[in-house]
C-alpha cells in the first residue's frame, strides 16, 4: 500500500525568500514521486518528478526536489519566492507499474509582497 | 493541440437528478481518469479507463458510472445526484498506463453543486 502526507496544509512566505513544502510518503516498492501544481480554477500542472535516477530533481519555474529514502521524503524547494508562486501544491507517489497514483491532500502556498 | 477538454464548467443539479460530464483529449492518450476534489482531501480517483473497452474503479466509484468507446472520450454519469457528490471533478490522461512514469495532463475542472 503507499501513502502520502504532505506535512503543513499552508506556508505562508515573503516574495524573494525560500520556499520548502514538505512531502512524505509510504510505500510498499521503489516509489514514483511527483509534485504538482495547481493555480486558482485550473487543473493540476506537472512540476516535477523522481523515478529512480538521480534523487536531486530540477523542475520548471526554479523548483526542485530532493529524495531522501531514508527519511521517506520528497521535499520542495525554491530559493527565491515569486507572486506568481501562489498556488496549491500536491505531492503524488505511485508503487510503479500500473498502479494508480495517491495523492497528498495539497499544501497552500502564500505570498506575501 | 487543446489537450483535455472538460464540459461543462459550471453545473447545478437537484438531488436526484442525472447527468453527463464530459471528457476528451486530442492526445491519442491511452490512459484516462476521473478525480474529485474536496477540500482538505486532496484528489481522489472515481474511475479510469487503460484504452478504448476498458475501464475499472478507483477509490470512490459509488454512485458514478462511465464508459470508454472512444480513444478520445470518458464521459463521467452521476445516476442519481446527491448532496454528497457536490465536489470539483477533474479528467486526466496520459500517454499510457505506466502511471508510475507518465506526467498526467489534467483539464481545468467541472464545479458540481449538488441542491
Amino acid at each position: 500500500a503507499q501513502s502520502v502526507t504532505q506535512l503543513d496544509s499552508h506556508v505562508s512566505v515573503s516574495e524573494g525568500t525560500p520556499v520548502l513544502l514538505r512531502c512524505n510518503y509510504s510505500s510498499s516498492y521503489s516509489p514514483s514521486l511527483f509534485w504538482y501544481v495547481q493555480h486558482p480554477n485550473k487543473g493540476l500542472q506537472l512540476l516535477l518528478k523522481y523515478t529512480s535516477a538521480a534523487t536531486l530533481v530540477k523542475g520548471i519555474n526554479g523548483f526542485e526536489a530532493e529524495f531522501k529514502k531514508s527519511e521517506t521524503s520528497f521535499h520542495l524547494t525554491k530559493p527565491s519566492a515569486h507572486m506568481s508562486d501562489a498556488a496549491e501544491y500536491f505531492c503524488v507517489v505511485s508503487d510503479g507499474g500500473y498502479s494508480t497514483l495517491t495523492f497528498g491532500k495539497g499544501t497552500m502556498l502564500l505570498v506575501s509582497p | 493541440n487543446a489537450g483535455v477538454t472538460q464540459t461543462p464548467k459550471f453545473q447545478v443539479l437537484k438531488t436526484g437528478q442525472s447527468m453527463t460530464l464530459q471528457c476528451a483529449q486530442d492526445m491519442n492518450h491511452e490512459y484516462m481518469s476521473w478525480y474529485r476534489q474536496d477540500p482538505g482531501m486532496g484528489l481522489r480517483l472515481i474511475h479510469y479507463s487503460v484504452g478504448a473497452g476498458i475501464t475499472d474503479q478507483g477509490e470512490v466509484p459509488n454512485g458514478y458510472n462511465v464508459s470508454r468507446s472512444t480513444t478520445e472520450d470518458f464521459p463521467l454519469r452521476l445516476l442519481s445526484a446527491a448532496p454528497s457528490q457536490t465536489s470539483v471533478y477533474f479528467c486526466a490522461s496520459s500517454y499510457s498506463q505506466e502511471t508510475w512514469n507518465q506526467p498526467q495532463h489534467f483539464g481545468d475542472g467541472t464545479r458540481l453543486s449538488i441542491l
